[in-house]
């Protein structure tokens, strides 16, 4: 089935670096979601992008979805060690005639202060 | 409002063994989600209920299964269980059932360890 890859699987950035994960797909995707995960928590939701190359901001974070609805990115400016955490996306995945989330394996943001 | 709850939050269990997780979603929520994540992987997709029925299914075998009952909480079961069941299982709901379309809430989960 269709599935949705996520790079890097890792970052470790200076507290105040950017950091940015991306997301692609081999399918045209309706919509995308991304998640955050803290450590020894569970994921929480923070977006859906719908329309193509749409940009969505929520402060310091910025989200894309492409032009042809494949690939997206979270792009977070200046990091602090509030965003520590693993950042995953989400994507439709069929079966059974029902449409599912498909989470990619997630980005795990590492700050240091 | 409540959120997702789940019980227990922790389990040890040994191998064979049967296993019964439990989760009520967020009132007015008809759908729920179960997801498997090992240490150190993402999330794997269980199964999803809506309405009292299986909407799907994902890639694990028979020996997981589950129900939804008419106040919408979910049961998950696990036989024969093995050591590479030992996991977080996390459980999400969300409103309306329209799948992939729909933020999911996710609850605090079930940390399984099988010995």
């Amino acid at each position: 089935g269709q599935q949705v890859m996520q790079i890097p699987q890792y970052q470790h950035v200076q507290e105040g670096e950017d950091f940015t994960t991306y997301c692609n797909s081999s399918t045209t995707l309706s919509n995308i979601q991304w998640y955050k995960q803290r450590p020894g928590g569970h994921p929480v939701f923070l977006i859906q992008l719908v329309k193509s190359g749409e940009v969505k901001k929520q402060k310091r974070l910025t989200f894309q979805f492409g032009e042809a609805k494949k690939n997206s990115s979270l792009h977070i400016t200046a990091t602090q060690t509030t965003d520590v955490g693993t950042y995953f996306c989400a994507g439709p995945e069929s079966g059974a005639g029902s449409y599912q989330l498909t989470f990619g394996k997630g980005t795990k943001l590492s700050v240091i202060p | 409002e409540a959120g997702v709850t789940q019980s227990p939050t922790h389990l040890i269990k040994t191998r064979g063994q049967q296993v019964t997780l439990r989760c009520s979603p967020i009132s007015g929520h008809t759908s729920v989600y179960w997801y498997q994540q090992a240490l150190g992987l993402g999330l794997q997709f269980l199964l999803w209920y809506d309405e009292g029925e299986e909407r799907n299914r994902g890639n694990f075998p028979p020996r997981f299964s589950g129900r939804q009952f008419p106040n919408y909480s979910s049961e998950l079961n696990v036989n024969a269980l093995e050591l590479e069941d030992s996991a977080l299982y996390l459980c999400a709901s969300s409103l309306e059932g329209q799948g992939a379309w729909e933020t999911q809430y996710f609850g605090p989960g079930t940390r399984l360890l099988v010995l």
